[in-house]
């Protein structure tokens, strides 16, 4: 079946540190991939999405690319800041068969001054 | 404009209980989806629906779940005979498309 693997947390950042949280993905056919960030104490927020194979989303400085060779989806920023601390969730939605978002586990960060 | 609405957003209820969770989805999305999310753990789906038909409800963990949207658009989701189990975040989600607009939640406690 569709399933999302994500890199176990929490991880801990400096502020201005470099951030990737590993996304891979296992699905029959091609799905649309999206990262959902939760902040503490509000619901989901979709952060950015592709669509398809080697699209690349981006918001707030976060980047992720599709990457269909490795099914991948791994979540990019080049300085994270102390508001980055977050519950970061990747999910995929397939646009046919099963039309739901499959969601990661979520990886939790921390941002330290 | 207004987003994704749940309510209550906090329920208490005991064990043996019948509880009635609502979502109110943005104004002329189609499809509204219902998920369940444990602590540590990312949401689960239980249930969708575009307008008012039930296209999907594999995701419910048993037949004490059900859940309505009667007029295409408020959706209710109905858990009866509750147990201790049935704990969670319960969050709604309406969509356009395939891009998913998430509620608050409704943060479930069984006692």
């Amino acid at each position: 079946g569709n399933s999302v693997t994500q890199m176990e947390g929490p991880v801990t950042l400096s502020e201005e540190a470099f951030l990737t949280i590993n996304c891979t993905y296992t699905a029959t056919g091609y799905p649309s991939l999206f990262w959902y960030v939760q902040y503490p104490g509000e619901g989901l927020q979709l952060l950015l999405k592709a669509t398809k194979a080697d699209d690349k989303g981006s918001n707030k400085g976060f980047e992720a690319t599709y990457r269909k060779e490795t099914t991948s989806f791994h979540l990019e920023k080049g300085s994270v800041q102390v508001s980055d601390s977050a519950v970061y969730f990747c999910a995929l939605y397939m646009n046919t068969g099963f039309q739901k978002l499959v969601f990661g586990t979520g990886t939790r960060l921390l941002v330290s001054p | 404009g207004a987003g994704v609405s749940q309510s209550p957003r906090y329920k208490v209820t005991k064990r043996g209980q019948d509880v009635a969770l609502r979502c109110d989805p943005i104004s002329g999305h189609v499809s509204l989806y219902w998920y369940r999310q444990a602590l540590g753990q990312g949401p689960e789906f239980l249930t969708y629906f575009n307008y008012e038909a039930q296209q999907d409800k594999s995701g419910l963990p048993n037949d004490r779940f059900s859940a309505e949207r009667p007029e295409g658009s408020i959706s209710t989701l109905t858990i009866q005979r509750t147990e201790q189990r049935d704990s969670a975040m319960y969050r709604c989600a309406s969509s356009p498309g395939d891009e998913q607009f998430f509620g608050p939640g409704t943060r479930l406690t069984v006692l």
